[in-house]
Formats: C-alpha cells, structure tokens, sequence
C-alpha cells in the first residue's frame, strides 16, 4: 500500500531560520516523490520533485530510501513561504496515482 | 491560460440535497482527476479519468456518487443525496496523457457545506 505521512500539522518558525518539514513514506517499490505547495488564495501546486534534484524558492528535498523520507529543507526561511505544503508519492503500475500526505501548515513569523 | 476551471466554488445545501460540480480541464489535458479534501487532510483520489473512459474509480463511493465525462473535456461530479459527512472541497486535476511525470494542475475547488 502506499501511504504519505506527514507528522507536523503545523510548523511555525522566525523569518531566518532553516526550515525543515517531514515527510515519510511507506512504498514497496521504487517510488517518485513530490512536494505540493499551496498558498492563501492560490490553488495547489508542484513546487519540487525529487527526481529533478533542483532548488525552487530556495527549497531543497532529498529522498533517503534507507529512511523512507523525503523531508523538504530550506536553510532561510523567508515570510513568504507561509503556506500549506503536501508531500505526495507516486506508485508505479498501471495506477498512476499521485498519494498525499496530510500537509504541514507553515507559518514564518516576522 | 485559464487553468483549470472549477464551478462552483461554494455550495451549501441540506442533507439528502442533490449536488453537481463542474470541472473544465486545461486545453489539451485528457486526463481528468477529482479528488475530495476534507478538512485538515490532504487530497484523496476520486476517480480518473483518461479522455471520456474512467480508469480508476475505486475510491469513488458509487452509491452516493457518480462522475462522468461525455465527450472527454468537461466532468461532472455528483452526490446524491447528499450526507453530513460530504462536507469538504472537491478538488479536479488535469494533466497531459502519457507520461506522468507527478505534475498535476489543479484547480481552485469547490466547497460543499451539508447542513
């Protein structure tokens, strides 16, 4: 089965800070994993993969297999990077189903 | 680009009401994704949909629900009759056929309140 788990419904740290949001995973193969971003007023959004190895807005994530996470990292926190942020799996197979977590509300304060 | 195009975007009915919600994918996307977010929890597939043919409706609880997508572009959720517990945003997605490469476009939502 796949499943997302997200332990921190909210997180709130001062503007400079590193930032750091959990994500971890339970898949029996080799998953893809993602990190959706959602702020006030917009819709959902991708804001990374891991497959890309990329920085966007400063964000990076790296998936440990060993550990089954994929924690999504930000060493200064800016304040607007307050936002709602999912964490999602995609299984292979015929499924092609994107999973997500329960989401992590960030808050910067200034 | 419009993006995806949600209607409508707030829905309060009672319980027992019938309720539909429209979906206008993005040009050119032919598959097709509802998802239902109830609050404080992240998006849980519906069903999906590849052009007009729904290839994965296994979540979709068919007593009270129902979706289609006639001629492969718009979709129609419905919930009939409507229960308390249905309160929630129903999300739709779209994305290009082929591949998936994890993206998906969403749009704003709808926001049923049963009362």
């Amino acid at each position: 089965a796949q499943r997302v788990t997200q332990p921190e419904k909210l997180l709130s740290v001062f503007k400079g800070a590193p930032v750091e949001l959990k994500c971890n995973y339970s898949y029996s193969g080799s998953p893809e994993l993602f990190w959706y971003v959602q702020y006030s007023r917009q819709r959902l959004q991708l804001l990374l993969r891991h497959i890309s190895r990329e920085s966007i807005k400063g964000f990076t994530a790296d998936l440990n297999k060993g550990e089954t996470s994929f924690h999504l990292k930000k060493p200064f926190a800016q304040e607007e990077d307050s936002a709602m942020y999912y964490c999602a799996l995609l299984g292979w197979g015929g499924a092609q189903k994107l999973v997500f977590g329960q989401g992590t509300r960030l808050t910067i304060n200034p | 680009e419009a993006g995806v195009v949600q209607s409508p975007r707030y829905k309060i009915i009672e319980k027992k009401q019938p309720v539909a919600f429209w979906c206008n994918p993005i040009s050119g996307h032919n598959t097709l994704y509802w998802y239902l977010q109830n609050l404080g929890q992240g998006p849980e597939l519906l069903i999906r949909y590849e052009n007009e043919e729904a290839v994965d409706d296994s979540q979709l609880p068919k007593d009270r629900f129902s979706a289609e997508r006639l001629k492969g572009v718009d979709s129609t959720l419905k919930i009939q009759p409507a229960e308390l517990g249905d309160s929630a945003v129903y999300l739709c997605a779209s994305r290009p056929s082929g591949g998936f490469s994890g993206e998906l476009f969403f749009g704003e939502g709808s926001r049923l309140t049963v009362l």
